[in-house]
């Protein structure tokens, strides 16, 4: 079945340490985007690459980085900058960029203990 | 200006009524626009989407575009304790290579 897959669905990190939240899907979409939430918000752009080897930075961008080495995966690396990092992160994707419904992978539950 | 707007709510109405729910956005050259449903602690699910000026319906929901107006709404007619939820309305800006933009979201509550 075609889809995104988020993983690990919960993920704890200790001050200071970077960790990386993989996304990957096979509905072979040019677009991907990492999006962040926080309880009773709504959704925030934190990146988004339009196609391979290419990025962009959303709204909330510091302390974040991604890559785009294979357009099937977009991972997202919370380094130790990012002072709050407990939030839930959504991958999702489109086929083109925009103008199209954008599929969402289940997310991961960040937590820093 | 926030480049889409949602009233957060929460909007409670009663079982059976009409919820409408509404988001205005910034960028004229916006084309698309969708409403997403999203349950606490799930990932959003598509409910609607629209391109063109005026109403469009698919079961019990019916989703409106202004584009004059800049605003998109989506009404839940017969609303059920099950469409209590977040609704998130996104829009591609076109100043930005087409991004998808949600807005926070408005929070739905239907009461039994």
């Amino acid at each position: 079945d075609g889809g995104i897959t988020q993983s690990p669905k919960y993920l704890f990190r200790k001050e200071g340490q970077n960790v990386t939240l993989s996304c990957e899907q096979n509905l072979n979409h040019d677009a991907m985007y990492w999006y962040r939430q926080d309880p009773g918000q709504g959704l925030r752009l934190i990146y988004y690459s339009q196609i391979v080897n290419d990025f962009q930075k959303g709204d909330i961008a510091e302390g974040y980085s991604v890559s785009r080495e294979k357009k099937e995966s977009f991972p997202l690396t919370v380094t130790s900058a990012q002072k709050n990092p407990t939030a839930f992160y959504l991958c999702a994707s489109t086929p083109g960029t925009g103008a199209t419904e954008a599929f969402f992978g289940q997310g991961t539950r960040l937590t820093v203990v | 200006q926030k480049e889409v707007e949602q009233n957060s709510g929460p909007l409670s109405v009663p079982e059976g009524a009409i919820a409408s729910l509404n988001c205005t956005y910034s960028d004229r050259g916006s084309q698309s626009f969708f409403w997403y449903r999203q349950y606490s602690g799930k990932s959003p699910e598509l409910i609607m989407f629209i391109y063109s000026n005026g109403d469009k319906e698919d079961g019990r929901f019916t989703a409106q575009l202004n584009k004059a107006s800049q605003y998109v709404s989506l009404l839940i007619r017969d609303s059920q304790p099950s469409d209590s939820a977040t609704y998130l309305c996104a829009v591609n800006n076109r100043e930005y290579g087409n991004k998808l933009v949600f807005g926070a979201g408005t929070i739905l509550r239907v009461k039994s």
